[in-house]
């Protein structure tokens, strides 16, 4: 079975604090996809980074990276300097190919960014 | 270009009513899909598509139907209303290929069983 957890219900700091959002996952497809997305409190959800599961280099964009370790399931997602237009909520979600593309999302961590 | 659309974007419908959320697409996508959020609980997919025609169930279908008469079209049917349905719904869609593409999202629908 999928599954992905984001223990972190709800997280608040201050502006220019950086934040780490923890993603755990769990399958036993050897090949899948790893997604982050953001919904603001306007309620669309945007699109933020997909990776593979061969493909273990940390990203960076801008003021955004993210760490991908195969060895402890893990995806996460670190703002640097964070600005109150990062409040939202973040999603990881996983996706197995073979079924559509199907998604399975984590439950989400609100972050609050404090001016 | 639109993107995905939804409609409408609010709905209040009383216990046993009927209703369709309506969903289009512009991208040429093959995949659809419906979701729903509850608060606290994520995204959990209903139905998804993979092509005009057919139609799958996802993780949570009960109380709900599908179908896929063209690429662009997507409607979500909620037959017999229930309290348990108030969510907010999601309509997404992507590209097919060698991989998992992202999913584009629409706007979403809020709907209130009463």
């Amino acid at each position: 079975a999928q599954k992905v957890t984001q223990a972190q219900t709800e997280i608040s700091v201050v502006e220019k604090e950086d934040v780490t959002l923890d993603c755990v996952y769990e399958t036993r497809d050897t090949t899948y996809y790893l997604f982050w997305y953001k919904q603001p409190p306007s309620g669309e959800l945007v699109f933020l980074i997909r990776r593979n599961s061969f493909d273990e280099q940390n990203e960076i964009s801008g003021r955004y990276s993210w760490n991908f370790q195969k060895s402890t399931s893990s995806f996460n997602f670190t703002i640097t300097a964070s600005q109150v237009v990062d409040s939202a909520v973040y999603f990881c979600a996983l996706s197995r190919i073979n079924t559509g593309n199907q998604f399975y999302f984590g439950t989400g961590t609100s972050l609050t960014v404090i001016p | 270009n639109a993107g995905v659309t939804q409609t409408p974007k609010f709905r209040i419908l009383k216990i046993g009513q009927s209703m369709t959320l309506q969903c289009t697409q512009d991208m040429n996508h093959n995949y659809m899909y419906w979701y729903r959020q509850d608060p606290g609980m994520g995204l959990k997919l209903i139905y998804y598509s993979v092509g005009a025609g057919i139609t799958d169930k996802g993780e949570v279908p009960n109380g709900y139907n599908v179908s896929r008469s063209t690429t662009e079209d997507f409607p979500l049917r909620l037959e017999l209303a229930a309290p348990s349905q108030t969510s907010v719904y999601f309509c997404a869609s992507s590209a097919q290929g060698p991989g998992s593409y992202e999913q584009y999202f629409g706007p979403g629908t809020r709907l209130t069983v009463t």
